[in-house]
């Protein structure tokens, strides 16, 4: 069965500091890696993807993540945070040929202007 | 943008009672999918649809649970006899558009609340 572990439960930045929220997945088979967003209030948004090729994927606002299959992790990075980037961040993922989306505990990002 | 709808957004109803949450996915989207959220806790998978069948279902997704694609266009979640574990946020998502899309959209969420 697949599983993701989210470490972070909370960040706090300051804006323009740079992210980086880990995301580490078990499966052993070949996975697709999504990165949704959840603003206060707003149900869930895909920020980002990734299902074969580069492994560096940019996604929309600013963001990319890095999947890197022999440490299992699918990493979520941003250069410089904005305040409007506050919101519960989840990394997801499922096996190829699967429908089921396994989720991450999330993680809180708190951006102090 | 085309975007999956739920109603209603808030659902109060007393243990013991029958809930039907409902849903709009995507329209030329083929598959089907509710989650829910227990408040603090992780986005749990509960079910998948496609077909006009289930294709797959969780532990959680006991037979107080089922599911429905009535007229073509809504995909309905009902519980049969709510628990008070049953309180949490419900999410429907589509999938697989012609195109063949395999990210799943989400619509709004439908809290259900279990006094």
């Amino acid at each position: 069965a697949q599983s993701v572990s989210q470490h972070n439960h909370h960040v706090i930045l300051s804006e323009a500091a740079s992210l980086e929220l880990g995301c580490n997945y078990s499966y052993g088979g070949t996975v697709n890696l999504f990165w949704y967003v959840q603003y206060p209030g707003q149900h869930l948004q895909l920020l980002l993807k990734y299902f074969s090729g580069d492994p560096l994927v940019k996604g929309i606002k600013g963001f990319e993540a890095e999947f890197i299959k022999s440490k299992f992790s699918f990493n979520l990075r941003k250069p410089s945070v904005q305040w409007s980037d506050t919101a519960e961040y989840f990394c997801a993922v499922n096996a190829f040929g699967n429908e089921k989306l396994t989720f991450g505990t999330g993680t809180r990002l708190t951006i102090i202007p | 943008e085309p975007e999956v709808t739920q109603t209603p957004s808030h659902q109060v109803t007393q243990m013991g009672q029958e809930v039907i949450l409902r849903c709009v996915p995507i329209s030329n989207h083929l598959y089907f999918y509710w989650y829910r959220q227990i408040l603090g806790q992780k986005v749990e998978f509960l079910v998948s649809f496609y077909n006009n069948e289930i294709s797959e279902k969780s532990e959680i997704f006991d037979d107080q649970f089922s599911v429905e694609r009535p007229d073509g266009s809504n995909f309905t979640l009902k519980i049969r006899s709510t628990k008070l574990e049953d309180s949490a946020m419900y999410f429907c998502a589509s999938s697989g558009g012609l195109a063949g899309v395999p990210e799943q959209f989400f619509g709004p969420g439908t809290r259900l609340t279990v006094l």
